[in-house]
């Protein structure tokens, strides 16, 4: 069946780079999405990628995609206090739009 | 754009009764909504998918008499907790999409329900 796979936790210091992993089972998903939460809050749309891409940078945000290996990755640029939250990847199954989650990568920023 | 919106954003009612939460999507029309559910430090659990003017359909294990949905219009979708007990206490979620190539899902900033 499909599964999305995340590491758990990720502490890294301001300014540097961040970069948060996943892999996924679905060879034939579509679009892959990362979202991001914060304590209390719903999911913000980071960005997505389209399975036929294999790269996407959007300012300080770069996705890399290796469709081969079905790893997927998120980078952050100069990573500040106010990127630590959760970050969900996910990946759109064929029916109807479903999303499959990843466990979540808690990001902790310290000053 | 993309904005959905969720009422209330947090509720704490008394065992026994119901709670109706509702997700609006405010500037666009939502082919399709869905209901999470997210306990602390933990993923979302897809509860249902609802479709305009149409049953919603459950995944396993989530009891459809229990959590009862509607999706009256192309901007509102309700869920409605019936008999609320303690251990349905937890984070509540709606995504919506709204169309278009990607079918993006835009999530509503979520419900946090108490039962006592």
């Amino acid at each position: 069946g499909e599964d999305v796979e995340q590491s758990l936790f990720l502490s890294v210091r301001e300014g540097d780079s961040s970069v948060i992993n996943c892999t996924y089972t679905d060879s034939s998903s579509t679009y892959l999405y990362w979202y991001k939460q914060e304590p209390g809050a719903g999911l913000q749309l980071l960005t997505y990628i389209f399975s036929n891409m294999d790269m996407k940078q959007d300012q300080r945000l770069t996705v890399l995609l290796n469709k081969k290996d079905k790893h997927l990755s998120l980078r952050i640029a100069d990573t500040q206090t106010g990127d630590s939250a959760i970050y969900f990847c996910a990946e759109r199954a064929n029916q109807g739009g479903k999303l499959i989650f990843g466990q979540g990568t808690e990001l902790s920023v310290k000053p | 754009g993309a904005v959905v919106s969720q009422h209330p954003s947090w509720v704490i009612c008394k065992s026994g009764t119901s709670v109706k939460i509702e997700c609006r999507s405010l500037d666009f029309q939502a082919t399709t909504m869905f209901w999470y559910r997210q306990f602390p430090k933990q993923s979302l659990m897809l509860m249902a998918t609802s479709n305009e003017g149409s049953k919603a359909t459950y995944e396993q294990g989530v009891e459809k008499d229990k959590f009862l949905i509607n999706h009256a219009s192309l901007t509102l979708s309700t869920l409605t907790v019936t008999s609320a007990h303690p251990e349905d206490s937890s984070f509540y979620i709606c995504s919506a999409i709204g169309g278009g190539p990607t079918n993006t899902q835009y999530f509503g900033p979520g419900t946090r329900l108490t039962v006592l």
